[in-house]
């Protein structure tokens, strides 16, 4: 079954860490992103990624960082210095080209809390 | 920039027909977006207008007028599973990468 998978569903994080998200597809998809979103309210973007080897920030990337070594994998790491993590993530991709509609499609997303 | 706006919250009952209003503001309009949450899940695609006029797919329709920088998302025969949040989301040309705006969302609460 092609489709985008997010892991883990839940994260705990302690104080002064890193974690790291995990976001996968077989889609095929050129573009990834990742969204951030608190409660009651819509989707922010973090990073996106339109290609290989290639990022560039949202309009919330402070305390955030990304890779893109492959094109189907676009970890988000959420690092110490974000100093109010705790949201729902979610990571997205699209297929680029001028037939496609460029829809988003989305995972089932990760719950971030502090411990 | 872009800024959308969407009210809320609406309640409707089931059976009944709702409409939730969109209205936006960008300088290169390239399509717009509806979606559908439900509570801790991912949002999911409902429909997408880029030419003025209506798209009906069963029980859900969408209307996009760009002169008035406007769009309604239409349920019909409304059920319980309706309840949701609603999203809806422009493209912008100046937007690299076809990053999506959203607006804050329409939760929509559907009652016997």
């Amino acid at each position: 079954d092609g489709g985008i998978t997010q892991s883990p569903k839940y994260l705990f994080r302690k104080e002064g860490q890193n974690v790291t998200l995990s976001c996968e597809q077989n889609l095929n998809h050129d573009a990834m992103y990742w969204y951030r979103q608190d409660p009651g309210q819509g989707l922010r973007l973090i990073y996106y990624s339109q290609i290989v080897n290639d990022f560039q920030k949202g309009d919330i990337a402070e305390g955030y960082s990304v890779s893109r070594e492959k094109k189907e994998s676009f970890p988000l790491t959420v690092t110490s210095a974000q100093k109010n993590p705790t949201a729902f993530y979610l990571c997205a991709s699209t297929a680029q080209g001028l037939l496609a509609k460029n829809i988003q499609y989305f995972g089932a997303g990760t719950r971030l809390s502090v411990l | 920039g872009q800024n959308i706006d969407q009210p809320t919250e609406m309640t409707a009952t089931e059976g009944a027909i709702v409409q939730i209003n969109c209205t936006y503001q960008t300088s290169g309009f390239n399509g717009l977006f509806w979606y559908q949450q439900h509570a801790g899940e991912a949002p999911t695609f409902l429909s997408y207008n880029v030419l003025d006029g209506l798209e009906e797919k069963g029980r859900f329709s969408s209307f996009l007028s760009r002169s008035k920088g406007y769009s309604y998302l239409l349920l019909k025969e409304l059920q319980m599973k309706d309840s949701a949040s609603y999203l809806c989301a422009v493209r912008d040309l100046g937007n690299a990468g076809n990053m999506l705006t959203f607006g804050g969302g329409t939760r929509l609460m559907v009652k016997p």
